[in-house]
């Protein structure tokens, strides 16, 4: 069955501090996403990558970057975790433009 | 830069009953797509129906689209407890690089 793994179900970090989180597809598909869900905002896209170290901006790129140095692997960083970024992230991927996506499983993170 | 919303935002119904839940969106579309999510999880894919279907079915789940009015809907027959989830339709942004969801619609049903 194909997966898409993130590595924590639940983090909680210091404000200030650099925040990875990663994400893991075992389908060798090209695309692969973040999404962050908030109540009440349902989900954002942060960025997306269609290739290896290839990214394109989502919607709320601020104070996020990412690395996809391998196919399978895609990171999200949170360069200095501030409180406004405690939220669920989801990450997923897809093998083509028109496929649906697949989504691991979550990662609530806590910026105290 | 929302491509879709739902309507409920949520919804209660007894078991047995039918939910329908409806999703309008801004754009034009190759295909819409449906996703559940249960408590805390994430997002599962339910259907995808491409813009020139109008109807499609998958066990108890009916989906309709009407590409003139920029509109689809879910549709649940005979719900069970199990049921009770978030539903999100999710559509291409204009570049058609990436899925864009709507807000969603939570369901509950009660036994």
């Amino acid at each position: 069955d194909v997966k898409v793994t993130q590595s924590s179900r639940y983090l909680v970090k210091r404000t200030g501090e650099k925040v990875f989180l990663e994400c893991v597809q075992d389908m060798d598909h090209e695309n692969m996403f973040w999404y962050r869900q908030d109540p009440g905002l349902g989900l954002r896209l942060i960025y997306f990558s269609y290739d290896v170290k290839m990214k394109e901006k989502g919607d709320i790129p601020e104070g996020y970057s990412v690395s996809r140095e391998k196919k399978e692997r895609f990171s999200l960083i949170l360069e200095s975790a501030s409180t406004n970024q405690t939220s669920m992230y989801l990450c997923a991927s897809r093998e083509g433009s028109l496929a649906r996506c697949t989504f691991g499983s979550g990662t609530r993170l806590t910026v105290v | 830069s929302q491509q879709g919303e739902e309507d409920p935002q949520a919804l209660s119904i007894q078991e047995g009953e039918n939910a329908t839940m409806n999703c309008s969106y801004k754009t034009s579309i190759n295909n819409l797509q449906w996703y559940r999510q249960n408590s805390g999880r994430g997002l599962v894919h339910l259907i995808l129906i491409r813009s020139n279907e109008r109807e499609k079915h998958s066990g108890r789940l009916r989906v309709t689209l009407d590409t003139s009015k920029k509109s689809s809907s879910l549709l649940i027959t005979a719900s069970r407890a199990a049921d009770t989830a978030s539903y999100f339709c999710a559509a291409l942004n204009q570049a058609g690089t990436a899925l864009i969801f709507g807000k969603g619609t939570t369901l509950s049903v009660s036994s």
